[in-house]
């Protein structure tokens, strides 16, 4: 299986501020046939369920914010906030689609402080 | 506009087996390139990924689940299923039926999510 490890945890960013989150796999999910990396985040609201955000590392969602944006490719990746809103608080959570089982990293809370 | 809706008993006892349904509307369960599948989250914890179905019949199953698990598709009703067998404690979680972005390939994110149905496995 193809782990995926998030950091941090949990971070806490002034209203306004930038957030930045981490996601790291266990091997490349780097897509040869289109050159795309096989790579999603979600948001999970308390009592939600998980919202796809991004898709192919970069690609936003319709009607999801451009203050959310994601970068990278290969084994490393990152989900931006720009400019943390109050709606943003969640947990954010980095999955790979790139093979079976599809698999998802731990999660990251995000706060204002 | 798409919709998932789960349904089935929140409560199962050890060794049973957990049986859930998710009714589509919105779109039919058949149309190319759609795949569906299970996603289930433990109180306080994150997402794995159960298993994925195409209305064809195809599926594939988390290995680590792949004993017990079993996803059917009722085109009829537009429905799909989820059967999980010899439950235990470690199997209490929120379970979300969810569709997966429309491609040909079962490889691809969630893009549609139900609201997810807790199952408590208890005696």
């Amino acid at each position: 299986d193809i782990v995926m490890t998030q950091s941090p945890d949990s971070l806490a960013v002034s209203q306004g501020e930038r957030a930045t989150i981490n996601c790291k796999s266990s091997q490349s999910v780097l897509y040869s046939s289109n050159n795309k990396n096989s790579l999603a985040w979600y948001q999970q609201k308390p009592g939600q369920p998980p919202k796809l955000l991004i898709n192919w590392a970069s690609t936003r969602e319709s009607g999801v914010p451009d203050r959310f944006s994601g970068s990278g490719s290969g084994t490393d990746f990152t989900l931006t906030i720009s400019s943390l809103q109050a709606e943003d608080v969640a947990v954010y959570y980095c999955q790979q689609y790139y093979s079976t089982p599809q698999t998802f990293g731990q999660g990251t809370k995000v706060e204002i402080k | 506009q798409l919709q998932l809706q789960e349904s089935g008993p929140g409560l199962v006892k050890p060794s049973e087996t957990l049986s859930l349904t998710c009714t589509v509307s919105g779109v039919s369960i058949s149309s190319s390139f759609y795949y569906w599948g299970w996603v289930r989250q433990p109180p306080g914890k994150g997402l794995e990924w159960i298993g994925t179905i195409y209305d064809s019949g195809s599926t594939y199953y988390n290995w680590s689940l792949k004993s017990r698990v079993t996803i059917s598709v009722d085109t009829s009703k537009n429905q799909f299923s989820l059967k999980l067998s010899s439950v235990t404690a470690a199997d209490t979680a929120v379970y979300y039926c969810a569709r997966l972005q429309p491609a040909a390939t079962p490889t691809m994110p969630f893009d549609y999510w139900g609201q997810g149905t807790l199952v408590t496995v208890s005696s």
